[in-house]
């Protein structure tokens, strides 16, 4: 099946600094990908929808200035957490449909903020 | 909005079978899925049933879909230990839209 490469899987920061999270469809083209984000314990909750070339469609109560999102191209998405801080510390995942709609996962990212 | 509820935990021992059951709210929900999550991975489809389907079996899984009761239900013949895991239904109305998930439910298979 289609494979979704999602990096890093794990990134440790310090508090007010940026990480950057990529997703890659590695075998298919993706128009449209999706950033969930994973408590613990909890499920998955959609923070944004990103559209190749378009801004992205936010979630209400995602801050779009705090989770930037860039989709430059067919098979990159790229989330970036900004002045990063412990409460974002979150198991985030992306999804990329191909074009007969269906949705692969990456591996998810764990980001525990210090 | 829509809304997805399922059972937070079941355990089982090994080579019984397994339900998982899922209740939506969403009566256009159009694609249904199934999806399992192993400690510290991704999420892989299992499996996903259309809305005008009532029963897709594949290999060992066996889903049902009770549209009228919006129920949907996954059963995991001759439950392995290797099936360990959260499974987590999920709803979209169309397949370029993005899915709904359940809270997840933790199967744990005794040896």
């Amino acid at each position: 099946g289609a494979v979704v490469s999602q990096h890093p899987s794990r990134v440790i920061c310090k508090s007010g600094t940026s990480v950057k999270i990529e997703c890659r469809s590695l075998d298919f083209q993706a128009t449209t990908m999706f950033w969930y984000r994973q408590f613990p314990k909890q499920s998955l909750m959609l923070m944004a929808t990103s559209n190749e070339g378009s801004k992205a469609t936010y979630e209400q109560g995602v801050e779009k200035d705090k989770f930037l999102i860039n989709h430059a191209s067919l098979t990159l998405s790229t989330l970036t957490v900004t002045s990063a801080h412990p409460e974002d510390s979150s198991f985030y995942i992306c999804s990329a449909r191909d074009q007969q709609g269906e949705a692969f996962f990456g591996q998810g990212t764990r980001l525990t903020v210090v | 909005g829509e809304d997805v509820e399922q059972s937070l935990f079941l355990s089982v021992r090994e080579g019984d079978s397994s339900v998982i059951n899922c209740t939506y709210t969403d009566s256009s929900s159009t694609y249904l899925y199934w999806y399992k999550q192993e400690p510290g991975a991704g999420l892989q489809l299992l499996t996903y049933i259309f809305s005008n389907m009532d029963m897709k079996q594949d290999q060992r899984l066996t889903v049902l879909l009770n549209k009228k009761d919006k129920h949907l239900s996954l059963r995991i013949a001759d439950t392995q230990t290797g099936d360990s895991a959260i499974y987590f239904c999920a709803e979209s109305m169309n397949a370029g839209n993005m899915l709904t998930f359940g809270g997840g439910t933790r199967l744990m298979v005794k040896p």
